[in-house]
Formats: C-alpha cells, structure tokens, sequence
C-alpha cells in the first residue's frame, strides 16, 4: 500500500542552527512533491515543490532535495529563527491532483 | 488576490441538520480541492474538481456533497452528519489543467464543524 512518513513527529533545535525534516514514501510515483508549513488552526502555506526530475530546490532560507531512487525527501530551514517553530507537512501529488500528506513534524526553535 | 475564503468560520450543527460550506478563490484557478482535517492529524483529500468536473472523490460517504457551481466557487453540502465528521474543513486551489496539473496549493482559513 502507498505510504508516506515523515520520520519525526517533533524536532527540537537552537536558534541559528539548520533544521532538518525528512519524508519517505513507498509504492508511490509522484509528479511533484511538497512542503507546507501549517500553524495550529489555520490552513497550511505552501513553502516549496520539487519535481519528480529535479534533484534540488532553494528558496530564501529553505532547501528541498528530492531522491527518487530512495524515495525520499529533505527538507532544510537554515538560520532557524523562532518564528520558524510549526508544523511541516511533506505532499506528495499525482498528475493527476491525487494529493497524499505526510503526518508534519513539529519544529520547536529555541531562542 | 492570492487568497481563498471560507465561510463560515465555525459551524455546529445537529446530527439533522442541512448546512453547506462555501469557498471562493479569485485567481484564476481551474482545480479545487476539499479536505479534511482532524486534530493533529494531517489534510485527508476528500474531492477535486478540475474545470468544474468531478475529478477526484476519494470514497466520501454520501452525506458530503460537493458542488462546483462555477470555477470560482466552491461549496460542500452537508447532511445526516455524525459526530465523528467534527473536524476542520479545508478548501484549497491550484492552477490545474493540463501539462500544469496539480502543483503547488493555495489553502483557506478552513471551516471548524462541531456535529453534536
């Protein structure tokens, strides 16, 4: 069955450091992948997206990697600040608009 | 305008009741999504138009009822519910269509729905 993990359900990191989440999945072949940022009761914020053919992605202070061969994904905030702190949601879609979220992880940046 | 609306904000209503939520996006949008979401849990897909057609429903029951009656507007009808469909509804958009299919989603604020 297609699964999708994010292998941390929280991260705890000094402020200045690089934050670093990760998102796995299995039996699935994305067209895109993604990361929002969600903060408690309201809608996530898309933050990036990859392509099935592209390797890297940069964005101000965020990175995303895509590994099709491992079938995974990281994604990096560097220069964390606590405004950073929320949850992270990996997406992985279809073509064809199927959309699958990974669980989030919640960072915590710590002044 | 890079925004979605939803309204209303928060709905309680009956396990008899009929109530419908409503979404709108001004962008130009040709897909738009409905999910759900429990409490720390993540967005499950529920629907997805695609130039106003059905394109997705990933097995809803029958008492969610989406409609799509132009391609700004999106509304989802509710009906019979049960207290376990208490949840935030969120709409979203993306440009869709085409070799542009899918990508990256715009979301709203999400409707809160107590059934009680």
């Amino acid at each position: 069955s297609q699964k999708i993990e994010q292998n941390s359900e929280a991260l705890n990191i000094q402020e200045g450091k690089t934050a670093t989440l990760t998102c796995n999945y299995t039996n699935y072949s994305p067209a895109y992948l993604q990361w929002y940022r969600q903060d408690p009761g309201r809608g996530p914020v898309f933050l990036l997206l990859i392509r099935e053919n592209e390797k890297e992605k940069r964005k101000e202070r965020l990175k995303v990697t895509f590994d099709t061969t491992l079938k995974q994904s990281l994604f990096h905030i560097t220069a964390s600040q606590p405004a950073d702190s929320a949850t992270y949601l990996c997406a992985l879609q279809t073509g064809g608009f199927k959309t699958i979220f990974g669980a989030g992880t919640r960072l915590f940046v710590k002044a | 305008d890079t925004e979605v609306t939803q309204t209303p904000k928060h709905l309680v209503m009956g396990m008899t009741n009929k109530k419908s939520l409503k979404c709108e996006q001004h962008m130009g949008h040709r897909a738009m999504y409905w999910y759900k979401q429990k409490a720390k849990k993540p967005p499950e897909l529920m629907f997805v138009y695609s130039y106003e057609k059905l394109s997705i429903n990933e097995s809803v029951p029958s008492r969610f009822s989406p409609e799509c009656p132009n391609s700004s507007l999106l509304n989802l009808h509710l009906h019979a519910l049960q207290p376990e469909d208490s949840a935030l509804y969120l709409c979203a958009s993306s440009q869709g269509g085409g070799v542009a299919q899918g990508g990256e989603q715009f979301f709203g604020p999400g409707t809160r729905l107590t059934v009680l």
